[in-house]
């Protein structure tokens, strides 16, 4: 199974909400990463947080990690039609060299 | 701006056909990657490089190679192309060190009749 897992696989919002998309994973972590991929842009790095670290802010994204309970939360305000796209949980294990582990994804769509 | 390249946007192939996707990043990153991208499977590894001429396997290495001649250039070959290897490929590139962002190219869709 995979190291990082998206909960929901899939979501449906009207622009103007707020987007909340979870992620757990079950081995010790560096850091994670969430990556944002939709046809325009491919796919694109969001912001990364530290194992140390427990939220963290980038524009109208929120991210918070809880390595207690090997969880991560990127919370998306305000959201636009252009943030439809796919978004992944994305893990550099501790051990794990120069190897990122993504997740599935979960599929956001935004709806004017 | 970070820029990596990938030498085609989709590739047909026959089976049993020696492939080459090429992949440029303009960014001096010591960091090559190369994933093959699969509907309800997410992204997975294949080879990495951290260096010129060096490469490391990744999860699914089989049927696959690699090569990295200039630091800029990191390029996969499918040996002997089988219908399996359809698939997304994504190329992407960070800087030295482990764990850092990493910057993708905008994928080769290859299909292998």
């Amino acid at each position: 199974s995979q190291q990082g897992e998206e909960d929901p696989q899939a979501l449906s919002i009207q622009e103007g909400e707020n987007a909340t998309m979870n992620c757990s994973y079950k081995t010790s972590i560096n850091n994670l990463q969430w990556y944002r991929q939709n046809s325009g842009r491919g796919l694109v790095h969001l912001i990364l947080i530290r194992s140390n670290e427990r939220e963290k802010h980038s524009g109208r994204l929120r991210v918070t990690l809880d390595t207690s309970k090997k969880s991560s939360s990127l919370l998306i305000t305000a959201s636009r039609a252009a943030d439809t796209a796919s978004y992944f949980c994305v893990t550099w294990l501790t051990g794990g060299g120069n190897k990122l582990t993504f997740g599935t994804g979960t599929q956001l769509k935004v709806e004017l | 701006d970070v820029k990596v390249t990938q030498s085609s946007r989709y590739l047909v192939k026959r089976t049993g056909e020696k492939v080459f996707l090429e992949c440029v990043q303009d960014m001096d990153h010591e960091n090559m990657f190369w994933y093959r991208q699969d509907p309800g499977l997410g992204l997975r590894l294949i080879y990495f490089s951290y260096d010129v001429k060096m490469k490391e396997k990744g999860d699914i290495p089989e049927g696959y190679s690699v090569s990295r001649e200039k630091k800029e250039r990191f390029s996969l070959i499918l040996e002997s192309a089988s219908t399996n290897q359809t698939s997304m490929y994504l190329c992407a590139s960070s800087s030295m060190g482990q764990g850092n962002e990493q910057f993708f190219g905008p994928g080769t869709r290859l299909t292998v009749l």
